[in-house]
């Protein structure tokens, strides 16, 4: 299957700071990137649909100027969260589609957040 | 009601046994199905697809009901290595795609 590399896998930082994680699909080419947050034991969270040149479509809830996105190429999305807080501390994963975004999405390896 | 739900389970099985998943789902607008697994700490990883003519790999067995609005999977023969978290998928068109997951059932099988 296809590969989705994401990093850092796993980022501790002092409340304040902006967090920036990177999603990378290795063999293919991903005009949607999809971010999402899962708590534990809790589900999949969709934050939102990120599409190459275009601005991202985030989800009900979910503040655009909290949680940046970025998707420069089409291989790459970035995601930043700006002014970490310990409520932000969640588990937040990336996925790529190769098509359609009804296509399989392939995912990321996740980023472990820890707010201080 | 939730777009999608699973029991959470957890469901305690020993090895051999065959277990059964369901999933419903809410939107009848509903286009793809899918199964994915996902362990502790891990993302998911796509188990298999589900269409209305069913779809079997292996040990699992995926089925689409439509007019219930409910998908299901089946584990025969479980293995150790089965224990994991299954989260059903299924995609919705509002305009552009987008995914939404269940919960995830939990299940254990024990030697």
């Amino acid at each position: 299957g296809a590969v989705v590399s994401q990093h850092p896998s796993r980022v501790i930082c002092k409340s304040g700071t902006s967090v920036k994680i990177e999603c990378r699909s290795l063999d293919f080419q991903a005009t949607t990137m999809f971010w999402y947050r899962q708590f534990p034991k809790k589900s999949l969270m969709l934050m939102a649909t990120s599409n190459e040149g275009s601005k991202a479509t985030y989800e009900q809830g979910v503040e655009k100027d909290k949680f940046l996105i970025n998707h420069a190429s089409l291989t790459l999305s970035t995601l930043t969260v700006t002014s970490a807080h310990p409520e932000d501390s969640s588990f937040y994963i990336c996925s790529a589609v190769q098509g359609s975004g009804a296509d399989i999405q392939y995912f990321g390896a996740g980023t472990r957040l820890s707010v201080l | 009601r939730k777009e999608v739900e699973q029991d959470p389970g957890p469901f305690n099985v020993p090895e051999g046994a065959t277990v059964a998943f369901n999933c419903t789902y809410s939107n009848s607008a509903s286009q793809s199905f899918f199964w994915y697994r996902q362990d502790c700490r891990k993302e998911p990883k796509l188990l298999m697809s589900v269409y209305s003519s069913g779809n079997e790999d292996g040990r699992f067995t995926a089925q689409l009901n439509r007019a219930s609005q409910y998908i299901s999977l089946l584990i025969r023969d479980s293995k150790l290595s089965d224990s994991a978290t299954y989260l059903c998928a299924v995609i919705l068109n509002t305009g552009g795609f987008k995914t939404i997951f269940g919960a995830g059932t939990r299940l254990f099988v024990k030697a």
